[in-house]
């Protein structure tokens, strides 16, 4: 079956470490995103890539940084940066860059401790 | 921009009543409209969207929503809670050619049996 796969489910980092998460999808979708969730504030945009090679900052860019080089892949790494990276993350996926018919994740846990 | 407002965090109702989840929008052309919904610790599922055509829109699990321009709203309406319906319910909008989605704040369904 096709669909998004976010790992690990549930990530634990120290303070001052880097963190990488990962995104793939089978959907051949073209367009991908990651979405920062946190109680009561809805889902925030972090990143986007419409097309291989190339991608955007959302609202929130600051902390994080992405890489496209597969149209599979679009892994979200965490930096020391983020001053505050508890949350649970995101990705979502869309057959065409309008973002018109999004596929999540089940989403990335992820907690400094 | 655009920007969603759901204005109740938290929402409880007995199983078998009737449910309504309020969803404003501001956007100055036509929007294209979804509503998503969110079991605990997992991704975002579609209920149903619109683009443009009929006003109400049917979606999954017996939900639909009613698109009024004159009030910029996209309420979500099920004529009978089930206790499965329990989750968390998120409005969001897209722009016409747009390729990303603003999701409002989401509003905590909690069905009482």
């Amino acid at each position: 079956d096709g669909g998004i796969t976010q790992s690990p489910k549930y990530l634990f980092r120290k303070e001052g470490q880097n963190v990488t998460l990962s995104c793939e999808q089978n959907l051949n979708h073209d367009a991908m995103y990651w979405y920062r969730q946190d109680p009561g504030q809805g889902l925030r945009l972090i990143y986007y890539s419409q097309i291989v090679n190339d991608f955007q900052k959302g609202d929130i860019a600051e902390g994080y940084s992405v890489s496209r080089e597969k149209k599979e892949s679009f892994p979200l790494t965490v930096t020391s940066a983020q001053k505050n990276p508890t949350a649970f993350y995101l990705c979502a996926s869309s057959i065409d860059p309008g973002g018109l018919g999004y596929t999540f994740g089940s989403g990335t846990r992820l907690t400094v401790v | 921009a655009q920007s969603v407002t759901q204005p109740d965090i938290h929402i409880t109702v007995s199983e078998g009543a009737s449910l309504e989840l309020r969803c404003n929008y501001s956007y100055g052309a036509t929007p294209y409209l979804f509503w998503y919904v969110q079991s605990p610790g997992q991704g975002l599922q579609l209920l149903l969207k619109y683009f443009s055509g009929d006003t109400l829109v049917q979606g999954i699990k017996g939900f639909e929503a009613e698109f009024k321009r004159s009030q910029s709203s996209f309420n979500l309406r099920k004529p009978s809670v089930h206790w499965s319906d329990a989750a968390e319910y998120f409005c969001a909008v897209a722009t016409g050619g747009g390729n990303k989605l603003t999701f409002g704040t989401g509003t905590q369904l909690k069905v009482e049996l």
